[in-house]
């Protein structure tokens, strides 16, 4: 079974800075995805970013990026040039390669990210 | 909006009684999850479809929860015997089979009194 630990309940950041969510993961698997979704007030889930495991390429999506660390099973998510609009949960979340499986989810518990004015 | 619907989007009901929820997928998409999500935790996993087929159900899928997708478009979600512990988000989400990117709706907040 997989575990995803996100370790900061709750971060806040000034507007047009740099902030970096942190998420540790446990799995026995050695091919896998993982992910950071966005969850705003409004409560539907957006996928901010993907990662493959096979990929050492750390992925980026305009302002967001991670830092994939996949020895020390680390997968963390910067935001920079944060905006207003970023305010919202931010979930970490794990998915194994299963060829044909089911491909769900596993998330962390989530950061609740505040950006100040 | 072609986009994951939910629907209620809220459901307050007494202890006991049955609920059902309904999600529309984004209509291409093959898979159809259902998620459960409790105050200040991440979503978890309940079970999903490969169109009509419902292929894993999740520990957390007591005997009391069934859920269909009869025709591999719309899928229900029904509680039965309803109790306090299953006040929660009811998320449901699609994705193209093997595609790693999953749309979610915007949830069916279930209390129950």
């Amino acid at each position: 079974a997989q575990t995803v630990t996100q370790s900061q309940p709750e971060m806040s950041v000034q507007e047009a800075e740099t902030v970096t969510l942190s998420c540790t993961y446990d799995t026995s698997e050695n091919n896998y995805y993982l992910f950071w979704y966005k969850q705003p007030p409004s409560r539907q889930m957006i996928l901010v970013i993907r990662q493959e495991a096979y990929k050492q390429q750390n992925a980026t999506e305009n302002r967001f990026s991670v830092n994939f660390q996949k020895a020390a099973k680390s997968f963390s998510l910067k935001i920079s040039d944060s905006q207003l609009g970023d305010t919202a949960m931010y979930f970490c979340a794990f998915m194994p390669y299963s060829g044909a499986g089911s491909y769900q989810l596993t998330f962390g518990k989530g950061t609740k990210l505040s950006v100040i004015p | 909006d072609t986009g994951v619907s939910q629907n209620p989007r809220h459901k307050i009901t007494k202890r006991g009684q049955n609920v059902t929820f309904r999600c529309d997928p984004i209509s291409e998409h093959n898979r159809l999850y259902w998620y459960r999500q409790t105050l200040g935790q991440g979503p978890e996993f309940l079970t999903y479809f490969q169109n009509e087929a419902q292929l894993e159900k999740s520990r957390l899928l007591s005997d009391r929860f069934s859920a269909e997708r009869p025709k591999g478009s719309f899928s229900t979600l029904e509680i039965q015997r309803t109790e306090q512990g299953d006040s929660a988000m009811y998320l449901c989400a699609s994705s193209f089979t093997g595609g790693t990117e999953a749309f979610f709706g915007q949830g069916t907040r279930l209390t129950v009194v």
